[in-house]
């Protein structure tokens, strides 16, 4: 079964404009939250995470929300950059290293 | 630094052929997963070791899947018989566990992936 969700394959955005990027989990004990960035040919790359005990961790351009009681998180990009095209993975863990990953979300960010 | 090495690149094989993939973690790191991505499924976790010991195969599909590390620097991940259904790209990741007051597990660092075609 799939703990963490992203239900949208894909997300086009222009440059300059802010990218959005959800995912939701199912389990409740996750304490842990995750972004990668993954380029094709690529593996994926460790992007920002979130303890549970925040609801807001930013870095640079990027930031993460978490929403402990929706369980939901988010990832804003802002300004968003061509470079920033990717597939962006989520992921959760339960306070282990046992890291579960979304489906994945394609971003196209367009000049 | 040499990341986490992984080989085949690329693999091409046929139906009931035995393949196995390879990957050398990162010096130090304690943790060693490997996954599976699919269009459908995204990135699975098959199974993850720590300090040589597999902890979770629960991911693992099918008996014809299995996991080995003899020893830090080394791990396979084996199929056989392979199906068509397999075909997809295999990620090997490493970490290692940190805690900075709170715990909190450490950051995954991928391999390039060993993608698989089973025809």
């Amino acid at each position: 079964d799939q703990q963490v969700k992203q239900n949208s394959p894909s997300l086009s955005v222009q440059e300059g404009r802010i990218s959005i990027l959800n995912c939701d989990y199912t389990n409740s004990m996750f304490d842990y939250f995750l972004w990668y960035k993954k380029y094709p040919a690529e593996g994926p790359t460790f992007l920002i995470s979130i303890s549970s005990i925040k609801d807001k961790n930013e870095d640079g351009r990027f930031t993460v929300f978490l929403n402990k009681s929706a369980k939901h998180l988010s990832l804003h990009i802002v300004p968003s950059q061509p470079g920033d095209s990717a597939v962006y993975f989520c992921a959760a863990s339960a306070g282990n290293n046992d890291m579960r990953f979304g489906a994945g979300t394609r971003l196209t960010v367009k000049p | 630094d040499a990341g986490v090495i992984q080989s085949p690149r690329h693999e091409v094989t046929e139906m009931g052929q035995e393949v196995t993939l390879r990957c050398k973690p990162i010096s130090g790191h304690d943790y060693l997963f490997w996954y599976r991505q699919t269009m459908m499924r995204g990135l699975e976790l098959l199974i993850y070791f720590n300090n040589n010991v597999p902890i979770d195969d629960s991911g693992m599909p099918e008996d014809r899947f299995s996991a080995k590390m003899p020893n830090a620097s080394f791990s396979t991940l084996k199929i056989q018989p392979s199906e068509p259904r397999d075909s997809a790209v295999y990620f090997c990741a490493s970490s290692l566990l940190r805690t900075s007051g709170r715990w909190r597990p450490g950051e995954l660092f991928f391999g390039e992936g060993s993608r698989l075609t089973v025809l």
